[in-house]
């Protein structure tokens, strides 16, 4: 089984701060992916990154896959009480139709 | 508006009871997946399926099995429930990748199962 290691594994910050989520492994994954989780539902896709190195920009959220393709990071800028949830990456192998899942990082956001 | 459905979203069950879950799928995806979420342990796969009557075990298995009869349905059962499997379970649905680094998984909104 590949293991995915994520930090922090809590975090409770004031409206505005800025925040980082890192995902690492010793195995490399054809893919990265990042989920958000709300209580009370399941976890939605919030990007993939594929290539070592990548950078994607979803409004105020930055994800990196690192360049030997076994770490990730997910940068929050100026979080809002909206960002509130559960975040899991999770990594790709067999051609990405199975996923590796870190442990998760449960965000508060406090007004 | 793509969709997974689970048959519960609580449900309350006695040690050594047999608990069935069901998932339904609306995409006609081929990869079906259950498993369950422990807090700090992230999701676990239980049992995937690639096709109808296809199953394979995932990294936690004992103490579960499934069917999967027709494409859209995916059924987790616990034979005799045990408070140890007290947890959040999840569905998820995926078409198949082949020739792809990348695929992306829809989650059901999950049944919390409570054995006591």
């Amino acid at each position: 089984t590949q293991l995915l290691e994520q930090s922090p594994q809590f975090l409770s910050i004031q409206e505005g701060e800025n925040l980082t989520v890192y995902c690492n492994s010793s195995s490399v994954f054809s893919s990265l992916q990042w989920y958000r989780q709300e209580p009370g539902e399941g976890p939605v896709l919030l990007v993939t990154v594929v290539t070592g190195g990548e950078v994607k920009k979803l409004k105020r959220l930055t994800f990196q896959f690192g360049d030997a393709r076994k770490d990730s990071s997910l940068h929050i800028t100026a979080a809002q009480p909206g960002d509130t949830g559960l975040y899991l990456c999770a990594g790709g192998y067999n051609a990405g139709n199975m996923l590796t899942f870190g442990g998760g990082t449960r965000l508060m956001v406090k007004p | 508006d793509v969709k997974v459905t689970q048959s519960s979203r609580y449900l309350v069950k006695r040690t050594g009871e047999k608990v069935f879950l069901e998932c339904v799928q609306d995409m006609d995806h081929e990869n079906m997946f259950w498993y369950r979420q422990d807090p700090g342990l992230g999701l676990r796969l239980i049992y995937f399926s690639y096709d109808v009557k296809m199953k394979e075990k995932g990294d936690i298995p004992e103490g579960y099995s499934v069917s999967r009869e027709k494409k859209e349905r995916f059924s987790l059962i616990l034979e005799s429930a045990s408070t140890n499997q007290t947890s959040m379970y999840l569905c998820a649905s995926s078409f198949i990748r082949l020739q792809s680094s990348y695929n992306e998984q829809f989650f059901g909104p999950g049944t919390r199962l409570t054995v006591l």
